[in-house]
Formats: structure tokens, C-alpha cells, sequence
């Protein structure tokens, strides 16, 4: 049983340019929620996914947008990258509902130059 | 609004006992989870608490009072490998399911 998994899990991108991470979910899971998490500090929640839409987003700006797709897969697109972007994107899959904990993936460590 | 406070730091002994206090205010509550993550790594599940009192699972138990706002988790019998940082995570209610909220977390160095 695969769990979460992530890709690419480095990543290296010139100040202005576009990126696009992805994210598979636990087998069974079908809400991705994305989060991130810049050196010494704890996650932030970014946003999160459920039967394809958006459900909620945090304090981020329009730059940062997502999709899910039917087989509950997501992906997080960064656009007109920032130095200050530079962090782990952490993707966690967990099963709509009350109470059930969220699994994480690997992350994807982003370094914008 | 919301807001978590942990400890930044906390040095502790191998063999010994560590409590790791959480406060929190959140716009409703729906649980609260602890998380451990060492260094490069993604967080690792350790606990959850929706009702008051206190959940033991092996050399790890956490605490929760609602009213209060006050969580820990506390690690027994400390080995190098605990040695990472520990998340507090309270949940809020609506909108996102699973919407973790987390602090900046609490960085445990365990010594010889």
C-alpha cells in the first residue's frame, strides 16, 4: 500500500519563472491538502482539495493554485516565483471526515535563485 | 484568530521522561494531533485527542484540556532517535476537513 507520494523531491527555479509539484494520496484517500513550510518554522496550510475543487485556502497569495484530478491526484502550481518561496511543499492525504489524521508525503524541498 | 505556543527548544537525557507543553486558541475545535519530524523529513503521525484526558501509545502519551486550551505529549524513556521536532496541530471546525493549524513546533535534542 503505497502512502503519499510526491514529485519532483528537489527542485531548483530562476526568481520569476513557473513551477508545478504533484501528489499522489494514500491508497483510499480523496482530500489532498498541500502545505508550506519555510526553514525552522512549522507548516502552513496553502490549500485543499476535494472532489476536484478548492475547499478552503489559506493566507496565500493568487500566484499559488492547485488542481485535483478524478483519481484524486493534485498538483500545486507556483507562479511568477519569489525568492521568499523557497520552503518543503508538504502534500497530506487524508479521507473526508471527522477525526482521521492526515498522512504526509516526502515533501518537495524548492530553492528559487 | 488562531494561535499555538510551544517551547522552541528543550535539551533532555537519554533514559529520561520529556513533557512537551501546547497552548492554543482556534476558531472552534476539533481535535488535536502531534506530529514528529526529524530534520529534511516529512511529519510522521503520533497522536491524536478529541475528548479530554490523556491517550497512551507505547513510550509516547498526550493530553488534552479543552478547557483550558492545553495539550502535551509526553516522550518516556529517551532514546537518540527521538532527537526531531514535535508538532502541535489543533483542528478547527469547518470549511477544510483536516485543516491542520501548526505552531513552529518544539526542537528536542536528546544527550547522552
Amino acid at each position: 500500500d503505497a502512502g503519499v507520494t510526491q514529485s519532483p523531491t528537489h527542485l531548483i527555479k530562476t526568481r520569476g519563472q513557473q513551477v508545478t509539484l504533484r501528489c499522489s494520496p494514500k491508497s483510499g484517500h480523496d482530500t489532498v491538502s498541500w502545505y508550506q513550510q519555510a526553514l525552522g518554522q512549522g507548516p502552513q496550510f496553502i490549500f485543499q482539495y476535494y472532489e476536484e475543487e478548492e475547499r478552503q485556502r489559506g493566507n496565500f497569495p493568487d500566484r499559488f493554485s492547485g488542481h485535483q484530478f478524478p483519481n484524486y491526484s493534485s498538483e500545486l502550481n507556483v507562479n511568477a516565483l519569489l525568492l521568499g518561496d523557497s520552503a518543503l511543499y508538504l502534500c497530506a492525504s487524508s479521507l473526508r471526515g471527522f477525526g482521521t489524521e492526515a498522512f504526509f508525503g516526502q515533501g518537495t524541498r524548492l530553492t528559487v535563485v | 484568530g488562531q494561535n499555538i505556543d510551544q517551547p522552541t527548544e528543550m535539551t533532555a537525557t537519554e533514559g529520561a521522561i520529556v513533557q512537551i507543553n501546547c497552548t492554543y486558541q482556534t476558531s472552534g475545535f476539533n481535535g488535536l494531533f502531534w506530529y514528529q519530524q526529524h530534520a529534511g523529513e516529512a511529519p510522521t503521525f503520533l497522536s491524536y485527542n478529541v475528548l479530554d484526558g490523556l491517550e497512551e501509545k507505547g513510550r509516547f502519551s498526550s493530553f488534552l484540556s479543552r478547557s483550558k486550551g492545553y495539550s502535551y505529549l509526553l516522550l518516556k524513556e529517551l532514546q537518540m532517535k527521538d532527537s526531531a521536532s514535535y508538532l502541535c496541530a489543533p483542528k478547527g471546525y469547518g470549511g477544510a476537513t483536516n485543516k491542520l493549524i501548526f505552531g513552529t513546533g518544539t526542537l528536542l535534542a536528546v544527550q547522552p
